[in-house]
């Protein structure tokens, strides 16, 4: 059973491009949530998914960042325009479909490291 | 300020001790988890303790919950230098999904 894959593991892009994290849940798993980690600090809420939807976005700045979870294919976090500050590294986590209140754990991918230079 | 906040911020103990560390959190929650990551890799998911349970043990792995006091605790027996990792605690907030709140964890090493 394949977990929840994260591609690219590192990720540099020079300030001003564009970073596309992509994030494969575990099959059967239709919540997605990304998370910002920096270093020796904790993770950081930015948005939770379901298919097609966007739940809360809360967490997530209101401009240059964007996330979506096709029908189809994987949850790709969209940073435009980068700067030195994006720099960190951007978790995704999965879990099944589940009531309202939710106990369930999280399942983690291994993190896209983005390094803007 | 976080949700959940962890104490002590680093922790340096060797083999064979126990590790006990400490999580305080602000409001009211259905759940509150505990995660490990190793250094450069993702979180793994240890225990969950509901907000009506008051205890829970999972190998070498005793989780307490104290909702009166919003804390919680994890105590790891008889460490393993294998133990070596940093430790998170989560909330999930009551009536609301698994969005969790991370507090910035406690660094664990295990000396041999």
């Amino acid at each position: 059973n394949a977990g929840v894959m994260q591609n690219p593991r590192h990720l540099v892009r020079r300030r001003g491009q564009e970073a596309r994290l992509r994030c494969s849940p575990v099959k059967g798993h239709s919540h997605v949530y990304w998370y910002r980690q920096l270093p020796e600090e904790g993770l950081k809420f930015m948005v939770y998914l379901q298919k097609e939807n966007i739940i809360d976005e809360s967490g997530m700045p209101k401009e240059r960042f964007s996330a979506e979870f096709p029908k189809e294919g994987p949850s790709i976090l969209r940073i435009q325009q980068v700067v030195r500050g994006d720099s960190a590294a951007y978790f995704c986590a999965s879990s099944p479909p589940q009531g309202q209140g939710g106990n369930s754990p999280l399942h983690f991918g291994n993190g896209t490291r983005l390094t803007v230079t | 300020s976080q949700q959940g906040e962890e104490d002590p911020q680093a922790l340096s103990i060797q083999e064979g001790e126990n590790a006990t560390m400490n999580c305080s959190y602000k409001t009211s929650i259905n759940n509150l988890q505990w995660y490990r990551q190793n250094s450069g890799r993702g979180l793994v998911h240890l225990i969950l303790i509901r907000s009506n349970e008051r205890e829970k043990h999972s190998g070498r792995l005793r989780v307490t919950l104290d909702t009166s006091k919003k804390s919680s605790s994890l105590l790891i027996t008889a460490s393993r230098a294998a133990d070596t990792a940093s430790y998170f605690c989560a909330t999930a907030l009551s009536g609301g999904y698994n969005k969790l709140i991370f507090g910035a964890g406690t660094r664990l090493a295990v000396h041999p």
